[in-house]
Formats: C-alpha cells, structure tokens, sequence
C-alpha cells in the first residue's frame, strides 16, 4: 500500500541553523511529490512540488527539496531557519493512480531565537 | 479570486445534533475533497468528489455524508454528531491535470 513517512514529529533548530525535514515514500506511480506548510489555526498552503524534470526543487519562502528516486526520499530543506517558518510540515504523493493524496503525519519545525 | 472558502470558522455541537459545513470554491476545479485532521494524525481523506454529481468514500466516511450539487459547492453534512467527530475540517479543490490540491482555512469543530 501505498505510504508517506515523516520522520520526526517535532523538530527543533535555532534561528538561522538548517532545517531539514525528511520524507519518504513508497509507491509505484511516477512520482509526483508535495510538501505542505500549515501555519497555527490556518489550511496547508503549497511549499513546492516535484513532478517531473530536475530533481532539486524550489519552493517559496526559500525551502528546496530533493527528489531522490534510489532512496524514496524527498526531503525539505532551508539553509537558514527564520523564526516565521515555525509551521508544521506535511509530505504528500498521490495514493496510487488515483485523485487522491495521501500525507505524511506531519513535523512540527520549532525555531528557538 | 477568493480559492476555497469555509464557514462556519468553528462551532461546538452537543452530542446526537446534526450541521453541515460548507465549502465553495471559485476556480472551476473539478475536484473537491473534504478531510479531517486530528492531532498528531495527519490528514485523513473522508469523502471526495470529481465533478458535480459524482461523489465517492475516502478513508473515513462513517457518519458524514456530502452531495456535490454545483461544481463550486461541496457541503458535509454530520447528521448524529458524537464526540469522535470532534476535529478539525479543510476542504480542497484541484483542477484536472496534475494533482497538487487548494485548501480552504478550516473549521474548528467540537462536539460535546
């Protein structure tokens, strides 16, 4: 079946250290790839999406993210937390060939000052 | 363009009574979805729907039921609340090609 595996449900960095969030995958279908940011009390707004074409993907507010087909992974990535991206972060791929999503559990991304 | 918009913002229900939360939506998206989210959880998929008229289970149905009457509206109705329903509720949208979804603000709903 089809899965999105998140690792870490908190994680914490100080402000202006990297942030990494992980992401994997398991599914069968060509790969189309989602991450989600959901700021307190709001809906998920689109960070990035990888369909096809260059593995390294850009997204707003300065997050990339990697698609790597050998490891199925796709993780998120920021090379200098900033207090405003104290959000929380879903991973999401297509279930199946289906219209459906399926999303990861989340991560709670913490920035300390 | 507004996207996808949801009322009411939040609402408590006692125990047995019945609501329907609305979701509209203005960019001609054929697809709407209605999940719920609970903490810790993620998002899980209760009942979607690929045009007007056309509706289909996700992975939570039990106890809502939607209609999808027009393209832009996709209401869902709670008809014997019970406290396991208490969540919170996003309604989405996306168009036909690809698969990246519009998600409304939510409703913050209770049950007691």
């Amino acid at each position: 079946a089809q899965s999105v595996t998140q690792l870490g449900s908190h994680v914490s960095v100080s402000e202006g250290a990297l942030v990494l969030l992980r992401c994997n995958y398991s599914s069968s279908v060509p790969p189309y790839l989602f991450w989600y940011v959901q700021y307190p009390n709001q809906g998920l707004q689109l960070l990035l999406k990888y369909t096809t074409g260059a593995t390294l993907v850009k997204g707003i507010n300065g997050f990339e993210a990697e698609f790597k087909k050998s490891e199925t992974s796709f993780h998120l990535t920021k090379p200098s937390a900033h207090m405003s991206d104290a959000a929380e972060y879903f991973c999401a791929a297509p279930m199946d060939s289906s219209y459906k999503l399926i999303f990861g559990s989340g991560t709670r991304l913490l920035v300390r000052p | 363009n507004a996207g996808v918009t949801q009322t009411p913002k939040f609402r408590i229900l006692k125990i047995g009574q019945s609501m329907t939360l609305q979701c509209t939506q203005d960019m001609n998206h054929n697809y709407m979805y209605w999940y719920r989210q609970d903490p810790g959880m993620g998002l899980k998929l209760i009942y979607y729907s690929v045009g007007a008229g056309i509706t289909d289970k996700g992975e939570v149905p039990n106890g809502y039921n939607v209609s999808r009457s027009t393209t832009e509206d996709f209401p869902l109705r709670l008809e014997l609340a019970a406290p396991s329903q208490t969540s919170v509720y996003f309604c989405a949208s996306r168009i036909g090609l690809g698969y990246e979804q519009y998600f409304g603000p939510g409703t913050r709903l209770t049950v007691t």
